[in-house]
């Protein structure tokens, strides 16, 4: 079966640090991986997407970037973090060549405060 | 731009309530809609609707969807306080899902 894990759960980073969140899957290959940012009120925000390795899709222009190394790995980075980038990440996954139609299974998130 | 929106916000009831959550939606090339339940932390899948029309039922826990009004209801009968949640509904298109803001549901004893 498939398994997703994201880390860290928690991080605490002061404004300025830089920062690193790993996803990874198991189980599949060759998945489309998404990060999403979940902030109080504003739902669910696709930050940035992928369909394979060194492709990657960003959604929203910000002070965030993504990387994906290997099949099964989705990195988001931030050289810089600022108040505003405080939040609840989730990474996600589901079926390579995605239709739409395909449902969208998520890590357990990590929880950003920037201060 | 596409868009999800989803009533009411947050909802308090009472054990034993039924209760009804909305999930309207403007999207392009539609392909489906999809209902996840978020207590903690990863949103979980509850349902994903493709044809209007046909109720999808688990439980306690019933969806519809209506392609005509753009729209999906989720129901919970007989609510319990494990069912506190937000209810978050996305409709997908070719190649993403789009999230409403989320029914943050509480449940009383």
């Amino acid at each position: 079966s498939q398994t997703i894990h994201q880390w860290p759960a928690t991080l605490v980073q002061p404004v300025g640090s830089p920062l690193s969140l790993e996803c990874t899957v198991e189980g599949t290959s060759n998945p489309n991986l998404y990060w999403y940012r979940q902030a109080a009120g504003r739902g669910l925000q696709l930050l940035f997407y992928s369909v394979g390795i060194g492709q990657i899709s960003s959604e929203v222009p910000q002070n965030l970037s993504a990387s994906r190394p290997q099949d099964r790995q989705f990195i988001l980075s931030s050289k810089k973090l600022l108040l505003s980038d405080s939040g609840f990440y989730l990474c996600a996954w589901d079926k390579g060549h995605s239709s739409g139609a395909n449902v969208l299974t998520f890590g357990a998130g990590s929880r950003l405060t920037v201060l | 731009e596409d868009k999800v929106v989803q009533s009411p916000l947050s909802l308090v009831v009472h054990e034993g309530d039924t209760v009804t959550l909305n999930c309207s939606y403007e999207v392009t090339n539609f392909r489906s809609l999809l209902w996840y339940k978020q207590e903690k932390k990863a949103p979980t899948f509850l349902f994903m609707l493709t044809s209007s029309g046909i109720e999808k039922k688990s439980g306690r826990l019933s969806s519809i969807l209506d392609k005509k009004e753009l729209s999906s209801i989720l129901n919970i009968t007989a609510t319990q306080t494990g069912d506190s949640a937000i209810y978050l509904c996305a409709a997908g298109s070719q190649g993403n899902l789009i999230f409403g803001k989320g029914t943050k549901l509480s449940v009383k004893p």
